[in-house]
């Protein structure tokens, strides 16, 4: 079955870097491209971009473009994310989502989930 | 990137209907996007429930029990999920989602109460 299975907590300092990481098993990490979603406490949830592991392509939502990257290591099934000069409002759980299509092919919905990595960025 | 506008909470109680609404804003018709929920309960990632784009056009997530339905009022350029003979499991928070060209949009999410 599929799971993506993401790096642990991190706690960073203000304009630092974070790289989480998504591993992914039970199919092709090329096959799919995959997302990132962003919760902060207590909030909604944030798209962030998303990468084509086959090409390495990204689109970026323009909130983060120019301070997220995201990256992948075929080799070994995994993604990455990662999100520079740190501030206290990018305090969230990072999530890894991987989209399914329905019978058409067509229709692409998220039901594949990591189970979120918790980034604290305080002083 | 557009909003989409959800009530932040909404309760009922059980064996009644919740109706959940996601609007979009007024220069993104809702009769061209599938609309998407998802539920999400404390400490976990979200789950997919199903899409909504017509009658004729519709999808249930893997699992998802039939009392969880779509529909969309177009004169309010609104979707709606409906959740019908509610349970207390049905208490979580809801979102909304489109998904235009390449970028993804969730809306604010509904917290729902099952009194």
């Amino acid at each position: 079955q599929v799971q993506l299975v993401q790096s642990g907590a991190e706690v960073k300092s203000p304009g630092a870097s974070v790289k989480v990481s998504c591993k992914a098993s039970g199919y092709t990490l090329t096959a799919y491209f995959m997302h990132w979603v962003r919760q902060a406490p207590g909030q909604g949830l944030e798209w962030m971009g998303r990468i084509d592991p086959n090409s390495g392509g990204t689109n970026y939502a323009q909130k983060f473009q120019g301070r997220v990257t995201m990256t992948r290591d075929t080799s070994i099934s995994t993604a990455y994310m990662e999100l520079s000069r740190l501030r206290s409002d990018d305090t969230a759980v990072y999530y890894c989502a991987r989209p399914n299509s329905d019978s058409s092919g067509t229709v692409y919905y998220f039901d594949n989930w990591g189970q979120g990595t918790l980034v604290t960025v305080s002083s | 990137q557009p909003v989409l506008t959800q009530p932040p909470s909404s309760s009922a109680s059980p064996g009644e209907s919740a109706r959940l609404t996601c609007t979009l804003p007024s220069d993104i018709n809702v009769r061209s996007y599938n609309i998407y929920w998802y539920q999400q309960k404390p400490g976990s990632p979200p789950r997919y429930l199903l899409y909504y784009y017509s009658d004729s056009h519709k999808g249930q997530g893997s699992g998802v029990p039939s009392r969880f339905s779509g529909s969309k009022d177009a004169s309010a350029n609104t979707g709606i999920l409906l959740i019908s003979g509610l349970q207390s499991e049905d208490e979580a928070d809801y979102y909304c989602m489109i998904w235009p060209s390449n970028a993804v949009v969730f809306g604010g999410g509904t917290k729902l109460t099952v009194l």
